[in-house]
């Protein structure tokens, strides 16, 4: 079963504007994740935001946990053509040994 | 820069025959992952390894999956025998330690069944 349920399930945005994806879970977390995945490619780690911090910043991400809400967002601002992608949320499963990724939201930036 | 490796990339089999899959994780790291990714969705655990022992393996379809990774570095998942439901992308993941943390994924193999 998935935990994470991110939103929109897809994006369609023009190069330099900002882009906004939600993800929400269901049970308490030691962390969340956020990876991305090129079409027909593994994923890559974009960026890890643990359970008692609020904001994250890496390059032109920002990354947003609220614990009460049980929800997270991720800012792309400036996108640019490559970012196009699917952007998944991941969280740690019941044992913390593992993660749960979510469906994911299709994000594409034109030119 | 170190990566995860896997192969095939592809495969194109026909139902009832056995496949499998390779993967070799990053240099190091203790902890092996196979997922299931069917398209459209994220990825699914079906095995997780800790260095040979099976750490988590509930989501795996024993009756016709299953894994190993004798040496605590490389590993193979084999299906036997393939059925159309099995048409997904399968990935691997390896990371220095059991705790939820960041995860290093490989290219993947898609995997077509007929």
């Amino acid at each position: 079963s998935q935990q994470g349920e991110e939103d929109p399930q897809a994006l369609s945005i023009q190069e330099g504007e900002n882009a906004t994806m939600n993800c929400s879970y269901k049970t308490s977390i030691n962390n969340l994740q956020w990876y991305r995945q090129n079409s027909g490619r593994g994923l890559v780690h974009l960026i890890l935001i643990r359970s008692n911090e609020r904001e994250k910043h890496s390059g032109r991400l920002r990354v947003t946990l609220d614990t009460s809400k049980k929800s997270s967002s991720l800012l792309i601002t400036a996108s640019r053509a490559a970012d196009t992608a699917s952007y998944f949320c991941a969280t740690d499963n019941q044992a913390g040994t593992a993660l749960i990724f979510g469906k994911g939201t299709t994000l594409s930036v034109s030119s | 820069e170190a990566e995860v490796a896997q192969s095939p990339r592809y495969k194109i089999t026909e139902k009832s025959q056995a496949v499998a899959f390779w993967c070799d994780p990053i240099s190091g790291h203790a902890t092996l992952y196979w997922y299931r990714q069917i398209l459209g969705q994220g990825p699914e655990l079906l095995v997780q390894f800790q260095d040979e022992s099976v750490v988590d393996d509930s989501q795996l379809p024993k009756d016709r999956f299953s894994a190993e990774r004798l040496k605590g570095v490389d590993s193979t998942l084999k299906i036997q025998p393939a059925e159309l439901g099995d048409s997904a992308m399968y990935l691997c993941a390896s990371s220095l330690r059991s705790s939820g943390g960041e995860q290093f994924f490989g290219p993947g193999t898609r995997l077509t069944v007929l």
